[in-house]
């Protein structure tokens, strides 16, 4: 069975600041892709960033980027230069090979302060 | 720009009536999923679809909730009758179904209230 740990129910980062969200995943499958959806005030859940598990690169998306660490098995989000529009719900997933499926972790709410 | 479309937005009705949620998913996308979000449980997946048939209903109260596909632009979730409890965000999301690196394409959900 897969699993999503987000451990950071909420941050808080001021305007043009860097921050991080955590994101620890727990699989015994080798080929496995992780995801990073962004849930505004207004509901829709946007897709920022995907890494593959045999990605060498870490993924990177404008300002979002993927910090992946196969070995701890942690695939943080890292936005830099926050905006106020980034003020949202983050949600991180996976899904494993042969799976269509998602699995979601519990999400980290992000306040972006002026 | 293409995107899934939900209707309906809002639901609210009362207990024991019947709830019918459409989807049309982004054209050529051939999988389709039906996640349900709350606070208490999060994102869970209900049911998904690939080419028109369901692979994984595994999440759904099979007693009430019914999930289907009449065609390949269309994808519906039923609830016979509504209680209460399923008062809740009811996403769909379309994807192309190619493999790990399959990206989900979530619709605006639809936010059910039973009363």
């Amino acid at each position: 069975a897969q699993k999503i740990t987000q451990t950071q129910p909420g941050m808080f980062v001021q305007e043009k600041e860097a921050v991080t969200l955590d994101c620890t995943y727990d699989t015994s499958d080798q080929s496995y892709g992780l995801f990073w959806y962004k849930q505004p005030s207004s509901g829709e859940m946007i897709f920022l960033i995907y890494q593959g598990s045999y990605d060498e690169q870490n993924a990177t998306e404008g300002r979002y980027s993927l910090n992946f660490q196969k070995a701890r098995k942690s695939a943080n989000l890292v936005i830099s230069a926050s905006q106020l529009g980034d003020s949202a719900m983050y949600f991180c997933a996976m899904r494993v090979s042969g799976y269509s499926t998602l699995t979601f972790g519990k999400g980290t709410m992000l306040l972006v302060s002026p | 720009d293409a995107r899934v479309t939900q209707t309906p937005r809002h639901k609210v009705t009362e207990m024991g009536q019947e709830v019918t949620m459409r989807c049309q998913p982004i054209l050529g996308h051939n999988t389709v999923f039906w996640y349900r979000q709350t606070m208490m449980q999060g994102l869970e997946l209900l049911a998904y679809f690939r080419n028109r048939a369901p692979l994984d209903d595994s999440g759904m109260p099979k007693d009430r909730f019914s999930a289907e596909m009449p065609d390949a632009t269309l994808a519906t979730l039923k609830i016979q009758p509504s209680e209460p409890r399923d008062s809740a965000v009811y996403f769909c999301a379309s994807g192309l179904g190619r493999g790990r690196g399959d990206t989900q394409y979530f619709g605006p959900g639809t936010r059910l209230t039973v009363l």
